[in-house]
């Protein structure tokens, strides 16, 4: 199994600022996911990272809003830009067992807006 | 778009009973279904994923089973504890890929002494 840290644990932003998020693994990965946990909602994907190539969003994501870096095979940060209140969530970094399916969770930046 | 439901109500067992979740899927075929369990403030962790072609997983105290006719899954727990109080996510391969997931809300189970 992996061992994911995130950091920060948690943050209070204001306004209009940015919060850039780092997830790190203890082992090499080929894909890496960032989701939005909102408060009382279920894990959304944002996008997925893939060492060397672009992040793939999801459907009402955009890179302007979240751009992710994935510079090796242990590291990916997602920013979260221009935020507002609405942005206020538990953002979750993952990887995926290679070949299973299953994914590992780091234990996620809870992030305040105000 | 695919749709997971999960039961959104807080289950209440007591310790010692089979706590039994349901996670209902609508508009999805998929290739497998996972089950997660989340504790507060901490990230999901992976319990248990059953293919489209099993009908029952089981480890240790669970079991999962999985009708892609009903397209419905159920996860007991048997002989619970109060330290399986968690909430617990039911997940399905998404529409976007093989390796991506889609989530349902989660049930919170609370098992009481």
């Amino acid at each position: 199994s992996a061992v994911i840290s995130q950091k920060p644990s948690r943050d209070i932003c204001q306004r209009g600022t940015s919060l850039t998020i780092q997830c790190q693994v203890d082992s090499q990965v080929t894909m890496m996911f960032w989701y939005r946990q909102q408060p009382g909602q279920s894990l959304t994907l944002i996008a997925t990272a893939n060492q060397g190539s672009e992040a793939t969003y999801e459907s009402g994501f955009v890179i302007d809003k979240f751009p992710i870096s994935r510079p090796n095979l242990t590291f990916s940060t997602l920013t979260v830009s221009n935020m507002s209140p609405e942005d206020s969530s538990i953002y979750l970094c993952s990887v995926e067992d290679q070949g299973t399916g299953t994914q590992y969770f780091g234990p996620g930046t809870r992030l305040t807006v105000l | 778009s695919q749709k997971i439901e999960q039961n959104s109500e807080a289950l209440n067992i007591q310790e010692g009973k089979t706590a039994t979740l349901t996670c209902n899927y609508t508009n999805y075929s998929p290739a497998y279904l996972q089950w997660y369990r989340q504790d507060p403030g901490r990230g999901p962790v992976f319990l248990l994923l059953i293919r489209e072609n099993e009908k029952e997983k089981r480890k240790e105290r669970l079991k999962v089973t999985f009708d892609t006719t009903l397209k419905q899954s159920l996860f007991h727990i048997t002989a619970s504890q109060p330290a399986d109080s968690a909430t617990y996510l039911c997940a399905l391969d998404g529409s976007s890929g093989y390796s991506t997931l889609t989530f349902g809300k989660g049930t919170m189970l609370l098992v009481s002494p």
